[in-house]
């Protein structure tokens, strides 16, 4: 149980153009998505919490023009990255908190997006 | 923000040797979990400890929880060359955030 998928794996794309990536808990029901961003050999960097039906909570420093996302349902957020350009080249990844799990801290990870802006 | 350190950054060894990742904060944290990500793909959790003290086993990875709840330690007996990964331990921040260290990354030659 508690599988999260993303889609696409990978991603090339030109300078200029929009991009965007699913985030889909296949199991179970998510309240709460998270974005993170991740440069090679480096640790996950948070850049946004995606609740249902409300608007993303933006980390410092992380434009919420640049990056949209919408969590329009309980299984289902997307990211879109708009006017990417080479320095978006990134890998991102998406987690989720199951609903009927509201104790925990436990996130589930996507298997992440990896995103190459030409 | 609840910060965690991890050490070493880099870590290679031999197959069959013994190796430790330790995770410190000057936080006290409810729980703290542990991760392994491999290049390319999500990171999986591998266990979470949540009691101070805690000991943790899972084949040859033993996770320890310190008595403060302040820091952690994955050590794995016998490493071989599929323990090679990215290791990251995560604690709870606000609003079900996850703070992650740094990570520490592990490679076995065979």
């Amino acid at each position: 149980g508690a599988v999260v998928s993303q889609h696409p794996s990978r991603v090339i794309c030109k300078s200029g153009t929009s991009v965007k990536i699913e985030c889909r808990s296949l199991d179970f029901q998510a309240t709460t998505m998270f974005w993170y961003r991740q440069f090679p050999k480096q640790s996950l960097m948070l850049m946004a919490t995606s609740n249902e039906g409300s608007k993303a909570t933006y980390e410092q420093g992380v434009e919420k023009d640049k990056f949209l996302i919408n969590h329009a349902s309980l299984t289902l957020s997307t990211l879109t990255v708009t006017s990417a350009h080479p320095e978006d080249s990134s890998f991102y990844i998406c987690s989720a908190r199951d609903l009927h799990r509201p104790g925990t801290n436990e996130q589930f990870f996507g298997p992440g997006t990896r995103l190459t802006v030409l | 923000t609840q910060l965690l350190e991890q050490s070493p950054q880099f870590l290679s060894i031999q197959e069959g040797e013994n190796l430790t990742v330790y995770c410190n904060s000057s936080s006290v944290f409810s729980s703290l979990q542990w991760y392994r990500q491999e290049p390319g793909e999500g990171p999986v959790l591998l266990v979470t400890v949540v009691t101070g003290g805690e000991v943790k086993k899972l084949k040859r990875l033993t996770f320890q929880f310190g008595d403060a709840r302040k820091d952690s330690s994955l050590h794995i007996t016998a490493a071989q060359p599929g323990d090679t990964g990215l290791y990251l331990c995560a604690g709870p921040s606000n609003d079900y955030k996850l703070s992650f260290g740094a990570g520490t990354t592990v490679t076995v030659r065979a």
